[in-house]
């Protein structure tokens, strides 16, 4: 089992539709986890941190289920520029530092 | 601009020539990691270094692969006796050294090796 997996998509959606992606990740020792942004052929760029509670940024909601191992992010009014590769990270235990990536999911924002 | 930068941003190179990056991270992060990506994958891991010592290397990192950060700010990756597997784009991170969990990494904008 792939120790971060995600549905690699794409997920072709229009313009201000709601669309939602999840991970799940292997290491229930995993303490912090991340969504990143890439867009195609640049770095990697940090959306937002995913806590147990949840949390929002404007459109978008990240939750974490630690039970079931579970990541999810909803993005809410999809914009033309919301068209990116979206990456699910996992930070593992205290102590250590490296961050194990997904795959991503591809989201395609038409008009 | 006090981002991470790497140079060169894109290199092309002959199968078995040796290649150097370098990476220059954010001045007050201690930790520096290399990362690799391939097409379709995320990035994975390399080797970290806190200050100038390495810490951590990935079995990714065979014996033609090898960093340094000799005074603690910017590092050197060299790749040699290139293959043409070895094609990918190379990531640099940095970060602060504290365990909080919510610090993470902010990416350089990556060299892009390409070994015909």
């Amino acid at each position: 089992r792939k120790e971060v997996e995600q549905d690699p998509g794409p997920f072709n959606v229009p313009e201000g539709a709601t669309v939602a992606f999840n991970c799940t990740y292997s290491n229930s020792a995993s303490q912090s986890f991340f969504w990143y942004r890439q867009d195609c052929r640049k770095e990697p760029k940090l959306l937002m941190s995913v806590y147990s509670s949840g949390n929002e940024d404007g459109r978008f909601t990240a939750q974490l289920n630690r039970a079931s191992q579970y990541i999810s992010l909803l993005i809410r009014d999809s914009k033309l520029s919301d068209s990116a590769t979206y990456l699910c990270v996992v930070k593992g235990a205290p102590g250590y530092s490296t961050l194990t990536f997904g795959k991503g999911t591809m989201l395609l924002v038409s008009p | 601009d006090t981002g991470v930068s790497q140079d060169p941003r894109h290199k092309i190179t002959k199968r078995g020539q040796n290649v150097t990056f370098r990476c220059d991270p954010i001045s007050e992060h201690n930790r520096l990691y290399w990362y690799r990506q391939t097409l379709g994958q995320g990035p994975e891991f390399l080797t970290y270094f806190q200050n100038e010592a390495q810490l951590e290397k990935s079995r990714l990192l065979s014996d033609r692969f090898s960093a340094e950060r000799p005074k603690g700010s910017f590092s050197t990756l060299e790749i040699q006796r290139t293959e043409q597997g070895d094609s990918a784009m190379y990531l640099c991170a940095s970060s602060h050294t504290s365990e909080n969990p919510t610090d993470t990494q902010y990416f350089g904008p990556g060299t892009r090796l390409t070994v015909l």
